[in-house]
């Protein structure tokens, strides 16, 4: 089943921060995120695994709750690199069982 | 090349045709991923490949659609009699996990318009 993330969209001028949630209504295994610019591919950010972990790199990171069965990624300081569509993907299984499923994606734009 | 190739990058069909798009994986890649992105929508899951098996199909949208994977490589997804409906931009990926789906390494996508 598809996570539902929130909000659709989000507009932010550069330098402010943004969160972005993803929930499911399964248990998860593990969260992945990924950010997809406008007629390009989608590049691979994190991935967050069972066990409630937080992970960063640079000014974004992201959380994990699994009992919530929800994660948020952060953006701090935003750039406008950072605009884009963000996508988290969910997995229900350790084991290779199940595909990769994505929400319908946050839309981001920071304005300078 | 060293990335995941998809081919056609184009293709315009007449509905009621059948169709091919094909995914070269990135070399070693055992799972691979298909992926249908409408305009301005999000990712919608088709099917996943783990080496030739599929132990998920589970998004495949009808029986009009079948992949296959041959050799542990090349995927080929299929869409027979295409319809209006089934224009969109179809991605693959590939990952070296076995397990847990990790890093997946995105085609440009193939994008299909049915008229």
């Amino acid at each position: 089943q598809q996570p539902v993330q929130s909000p659709q969209a989000v507009i932010l001028r550069e330098g402010e921060d943004a969160v972005i949630n993803c929930s499911s209504s399964k248990a998860l295994y593990s969260v992945h995120w990924y950010r997809q610019k406008h007629g390009e591919a989608p590049i691979f950010l994190m991935i967050l695994l069972k066990g409630g972990e937080q992970k960063g790199h640079d000014k974004i990171s992201a959380s994990f709750n699994e009992k919530k069965q929800q994660s948020s990624l952060y953006l701090t300081a935003s750039q406008l690199s950072y605009s884009g569509t963000y996508f988290c993907g969910t997995s229900t299984s350790g084991g290779g069982a199940d595909g990769l499923t994505f929400g319908k994606g946050t839309h981001l734009i920071i304005q300078p | 090349g060293a990335g995941v190739s998809q081919s056609p990058s184009n293709k315009v069909t007449e509905k009621g045709k059948d169709v091919e798009l094909r995914c070269d994986p990135i070399s070693g890649h055992t799972a691979l991923y298909w992926y249908r992105q409408s305009l301005g929508q999000g990712l919608e899951f088709l099917i996943y490949f783990q080496g030739n098996s599929a132990p998920d199909k589970s998004g495949l949208p009808s029986d009009r659609f079948s992949a296959e994977r041959t050799g542990g490589s090349v995927s080929t997804l299929t869409i027979q009699r295409t319809q209006q409906e089934d224009s969109a931009v179809y991605l693959c990926a590939s990952s070296l996990a076995t397990g847990i789906p990790g890093e997946l390494f995105f085609g440009e996508g193939s994008r299909l318009t049915v008229l």
